[in-house]
């Protein structure tokens, strides 16, 4: 799978918009960018995809760049429910997710 | 649609027992993956099944096994149980014709505890 690099944490306040980026350099032309989140001790959750257009949907907004080495998540009113681990993963034919340490975001009120 | 679940929630075993966990996929999925997480190592594949035949596996012992059944129900086992076993076990489902590059959907996960 294609490497992914975040940081390992990130802050929030209430009510205002997390962006959190995702380093993907050797990310191939036909692969996807996928995000996932895990709140404490459950079962990561899906929350957005792309390729090389930028998505939205009810959850987040994702920003791919022209080059699609990189990309930015972005969460635009978060609440303190959204605090969490989130990963970027790049998906290979493989059939495995490769989950890295992703990023731990506080929201704080 | 009813999402993933999984049986049991929480489980204690000792050492040297065995252990099986189960999963339900979503309705009309056919592949299941299963992943177990621990403080030490976070998220880890184990294993993926697809139409009843292990399509991927990933660097686990012999002693970590699984299968599939019709239905797509899920089942892995773990024998001679070690302390460093004691982890969260989840598994998810997809739609399986694009393998790990679909939205995968977990469950809650089994939490197991070795003594």
């Amino acid at each position: 799978d294609a490497k992914t690099t975040q940081p390992t944490s990130m802050d929030c306040a209430e009510g205002r918009a997390a962006n959190l980026p995702c380093n993907h350099s050797t990310i191939s032309g036909n692969e996807y960018v996928y995000w996932y989140r895990q709140i404490h001790s459950q079962g990561p959750q899906y929350i957005i995809h792309g390729l090389k257009n930028n998505e939205t949907n009810e959850m987040a907004s994702l920003i791919i760049t022209e080059d699609r080495k990189s990309s930015t998540l972005i969460l635009p009113h978060a609440t303190l429910r959204d605090t969490a681990v989130y990963y970027c993963m790049i998906p290979s034919n493989t059939g495995k997710l490769i989950f890295g340490q992703g990023t731990t975001l506080q929201v704080k009120p | 649609k009813a999402g993933v679940t999984q049986t049991p929630r929480y489980l204690i075993k000792t050492r040297g027992q065995q252990v099986t966990l189960s999963c339900s996929p979503i309705s009309g999925h056919r592949s299941v993956s299963w992943y177990q997480q621990t403080p030490g190592q976070g998220l880890q594949f184990l294993f993926e099944y697809f139409s009843e035949t292990q399509r991927n596996k990933g660097n686990f012992p012999g002693r970590f096994s699984g299968r599939q059944f019709s239905n797509s129900r899920s089942e892995m086992n773990v024998s001679t149980l070690e302390l460093g076993d004691s982890a969260l076990y989840l598994c998810a489902s997809s739609g399986g014709t694009r393998g790990a590059q679909e939205t995968q959907y977990f469950g809650p996960g089994t939490r197991l505890l070795v003594l």
